[in-house]
């Protein structure tokens, strides 16, 4: 039971336009959420996160978005870079519950010059 | 700070040999948490601990593998005896509230 998913597996955009990645989740109890970016041969990095109370948070080129109503959110960047090529997490816990993070299966992003 | 730390970064060896993943979390961080990376599973959780203690083992695939915190600075996640199938990327990964904190891996191809 995948409770966090990431349905495209990959995503193409040019340099300069905007990326949108989408997460959906269907645990109710998620109240944080965050995106984590992957290079090759290296560990996840944090990227931006966002608590339920909130529907948006900006942090220079990352914007991720939280509709709670449809379980869903997404991250925006804007303008791509081909240095943001890599696979982007998504992930979410119950904050009050340990502290652990659920990941979804990851969307690779490829940014052409 | 200098993250968190893991070694080794690359291992190779063969079935049945016993192999030990070791990990440095970072400075002042009370949450470890061991984490497996394959092309199957995905990013799955084996363990994590809380204050050297460990709070859920759920993911630990079956008795091989075993991890211990002895104290705040130090974690390991044995395999004994290892198999073909649990050649993965291991990953650690510390944090206080909120976001975890990576580090590189541990490269592990068991022959």
């Amino acid at each position: 039971d995948q409770q966090v998913k990431q349905n495209s597996p990959s995503l193409s955009v040019q340099e300069g336009r905007i990326s949108i990645l989408n997460c959906d989740y269907t645990n109710s109890m998620f109240d944080y959420f965050l995106w984590y970016k992957k290079y090759p041969a290296e560990g996840p990095t944090f990227l931006i996160s966002i608590s339920s109370i909130k529907d948006k948070n900006e942090d220079g080129r990352f914007t991720v978005f939280l509709n709670k109503s449809a379980k869903h959110l997404s991250l925006h960047i804007v303008p791509s870079q081909p240095g943001d090529s890599a696979v982007y997490f998504c992930a979410a816990s119950v904050r009050n519950a340990g502290n652990m993070l659920t990941f979804g299966g990851g969307t690779r992003l490829m940014v052409k010059p | 700070d200098a993250g968190v730390i893991q070694s080794p970064r690359h291992e190779v060896t063969e079935m049945g040999q016993e192999v030990t993943l070791r990990c440095k979390p970072i400075s002042g961080h009370d949450y470890l948490f061991w984490y497996r990376q394959t092309m199957m599973r995905g990013l799955e959780l084996l363990i994590y601990f809380n204050n050297n203690v460990p709070i859920d083992d759920s993911g630990m695939p079956e008795d091989r593998f075993s991890a211990k915190m002895p104290n705040a600075s130090f974690s390991t996640l044995k395999i004994q005896p290892s198999e073909p199938r649990d050649s993965a990327v291991y990953f650690c990964a510390s944090s206080s509230r909120g976001a975890q904190y990576f580090g590189p891996g541990t490269r592990l191809l068991v022959l």
